[in-house]
């Protein structure tokens, strides 16, 4: 059971909008803005999409966006390309004894 | 550009150790926080431990605690995690990552090492 709670898929047509949560406590989600969120082909190693809850690296395309509402971190995913089809993956800090914990993944299906 | 490639893929035996390598170029080993995460087949991600350079320890995750270590060769620039008393549950992809840009967050990744442990 992963320390974060992430519902197992989500769909959406192309050019829609796609929006995943990722749930955990105070201790993690609630606690700190160091809500991370990556995504996964099958295949490859996993990519960061947004860090610091709703900043995207260089190179990410801005329909990648984050936010953070109490203990519940989102991930939203505009205009949905079928390149955007994979596996989503959040994670967060959670103190320096178990510092960082990972969501079970959210499989996304560009119908 | 930094670059993170592990070591091939193994297989084991239960009650065995496996030790996977992580060779980095394009920076040194000394510039970077390495972690290990892990991927079981059909599972998520698993962060096992990694580097914490606010106060120069390894941290292990408490699960793995007294079965893994992580060590370092600077002189190569190569990350070791050793995974010892290996259970079948333990079969796995194992990868090295790290935060290159101090943005508390794992933006490179090794390309994976798969460990099979099986009678």
């Amino acid at each position: 059971q992963s320390a974060l709670t992430q519902p197992p898929s989500a769909s959406g047509s192309p050019g829609q909008s796609v929006t995943i949560s990722c749930t955990g406590t105070s201790s993690d989600v609630g606690g700190y803005n160091y809500v991370s969120w990556y995504q996964e082909h099958p295949g490859k190693a996993p990519k960061l999409m947004i860090y610091e809850v709703s900043k995207r690296p260089s190179g990410v395309p801005d329909r990648f966006s984050g936010s953070k509402s109490g203990n519940t971190a989102s991930l939203t995913v505009s205009g949905l390309q079928a390149e955007d089809e994979a596996d989503y993956y959040c994670s967060s800090y959670a103190g320096s004894n178990n510092p960082w914990v990972f969501g079970g993944g959210t499989k996304v299906t560009v119908l | 550009q930094v670059q993170l490639v592990q070591s091939g893929a193994e297989v084991k035996k239960p009650g065995a150790s496996v030790k996977v390598s992580c060779k980095v170029s394009g920076y040194t080993l000394t510039e970077l926080s390495m972690h290990w995460v892990r991927q079981a087949p059909g599972k998520g991600l698993e962060w096992m431990g990694g580097f914490d350079p606010e106060d120069g320890e390894t941290i292990y995750a408490q699960k793995f605690q007294g079965r893994v270590t992580m060590t370092e060769d600077t002189s190569t620039d190569t990350a070791y995690m050793e995974l010892s008393s290996l259970r079948s549950e333990d079969t796995a992809l194992y990868y090295c990552a790290t935060d290159m840009t101090m943005i508390d967050a794992f933006d490179i990744w090794g390309q994976g090492t798969m460990v099979t442990v099986s009678s």
